[in-house]
Order: C-alpha cells, then sequence, then structure tokens
C-alpha cells in the first residue's frame, strides 16, 4: 500500500523567508503526485501537481515543486512567503487504481 | 459547474442520534471520496467510490459508518449510533480518473 511521509508537522518562519517543505511517498509504481492547501476554516485547495514530463512544476502563488523518482520525493518550494501563506500544507499522492494518499500536512506560520 | 457541494455545513447532535451527511460531486466526475479531518488523525480517507461502486472502505473505522452512492450525482455518509469522538470535519471531493481531487467545503459534526 502506498504511504506518504511529511517531515515538517509545524514551520514557523518569517515574512519573506524561503520555505521548503519534505514529502516522500511509498509506492512500487507510476504515481500522479500533489500539493494542496487548506486555509485556516476553509477545504483544500490544489496548489501544483505532478503527473509526467519537466519534475520541477510551478503551481498557484509562487509555489514551485520538484519530483526526484530516486529519492521518492516531491518537495515544495517557495522563495519569499507572506503572511498570508499561512495554511496547512498537505502533499498527495495519486495511484493509477485512483486512489489517492494524503500525508498528515504541516502547518506554515508567517510572521509578518 | 458549483464544485463539490456538501450538506449541511454544520451538524450538531445528540450522542445515539443517526447523522447522514449529503455530497453532490462534480458532473462528469467519477471518482468520489469520503475523508475525516480531525486534530489528531489528520486526513483520513474514509471510502472511494468509482463509477458509484465502493471500492475501498478500508478506511471506515466501524460498523456504525455506512456510506452509499445510488447514483453518479448522490452520495451518503450515514453514522448510526454516532458518538462523541466522531466529532470531525468531514470532506467529499470527486475526481476524473488520475486527476486532482475537488473538495467540498465539509461538514463540521459535533457530536454531544
Amino acid at each position: 500500500a502506498q504511504s506518504v511521509s511529511q517531515h515538517n508537522h509545524h514551520v514557523i518562519l518569517s515574512e519573506a523567508a524561503s520555505l521548503e517543505l519534505g514529502c516522500n511517498y511509498s509506492y512500487g509504481g507510476t504515481v500522479n503526485l500533489f500539493w494542496y492547501v487548506q486555509y485556516p476554516g476553509q477545504h483544500l485547495q490544489l496548489l501544483l501537481k505532478y503527473f509526467s514530463g519537466d519534475p520541477l512544476v510551478k503551481g498557484i502563488k509562487g509555489f514551485e515543486a520538484e519530483f526526484i523518482k530516486s529519492k521518492f520525493s516531491f518537495n515544495l518550494r517557495k522563495p519569499s512567503v507572506q503572511w498570508s501563506d499561512t495554511a496547512e500544507y498537505f502533499c498527495a499522492v495519486l495511484t493509477n487504481a485512483g486512489k489517492s494518499t494524503f500525508g498528515d500536512g504541516t502547518t506554515l506560520t508567517v510572521k509578518p | 459547474d458549483a464544485g463539490v457541494i456538501q450538506s449541511p455545513r454544520h451538524e450538531v447532535t445528540e450522542m445515539g442520534q443517526e447523522v447522514t451527511l449529503r455530497c453532490k460531486p462534480i458532473s462528469g466526475h467519477d471518482y468520489l471520496f469520503w475523508y475525516r479531518q480531525t486534530m489528531m488523525r489528520g486526513l483520513e480517507l474514509l471510502i472511494y467510490f468509482n463509477n458509484n461502486v465502493p471500492i475501498d472502505d478500508s478506511g471506515m473505522p466501524e460498523d456504525r459508518f455506512s456510506a452509499k452512492m445510488p447514483n453518479a450525482s448522490f452520495s451518503t455518509l450515514k453514522i448510526q449510533p454516532s458518538e462523541p469522538r466522531d466529532s470531525a470535519v468531514y470532506f467529499c471531493a470527486s475526481s476524473i480518473r488520475n486527476t486532482e481531487a475537488f473538495f467540498g467545503q465539509g461538514t463540521r459534526l459535533t457530536v454531544v
């Protein structure tokens, strides 16, 4: 069965700091990879996705993620965070069987 | 399209009562997922359907939980009898195979 591991449970940064959130997955087959964001009191929304092709994918709001197949990783990055980026971030894996598995989430707090 | 629609948005019920959560997926989507989110356990996949057929219900916590999808445009998650530990936010999501999931706004359930 697939699993997703997010290394950081809670990250606290000051505005303009750079962000990197780790995500590793365990699955032997082909996967599609996603990062979702959940702002306080809201539902999950898609930040970016990787299906194939260029392993560096760009999403909304200046976020990007890099798929490194050899490391089974899909880390999320942003060069300069803003206070409005305060949210919970989820990494997810979708197998070709149609099943999505989410990581436990990382709570990001950006101090103004 | 209005997105994934869940009802009710909030539900407060007494222990022992039956609770029914409803979900209308995005038209044309052939996968439907039910998730539960709590502070303690994070985001848990309860069950998912493909073309109205339950594919994996291994995440359903107990026999008190049941889910149905009588047609492509409607699904229910029922808890009978409800218990205080069932208090959580329940999300429904839908997708087209091998693409990202779109989440509803969630139902916040409180069992007192």
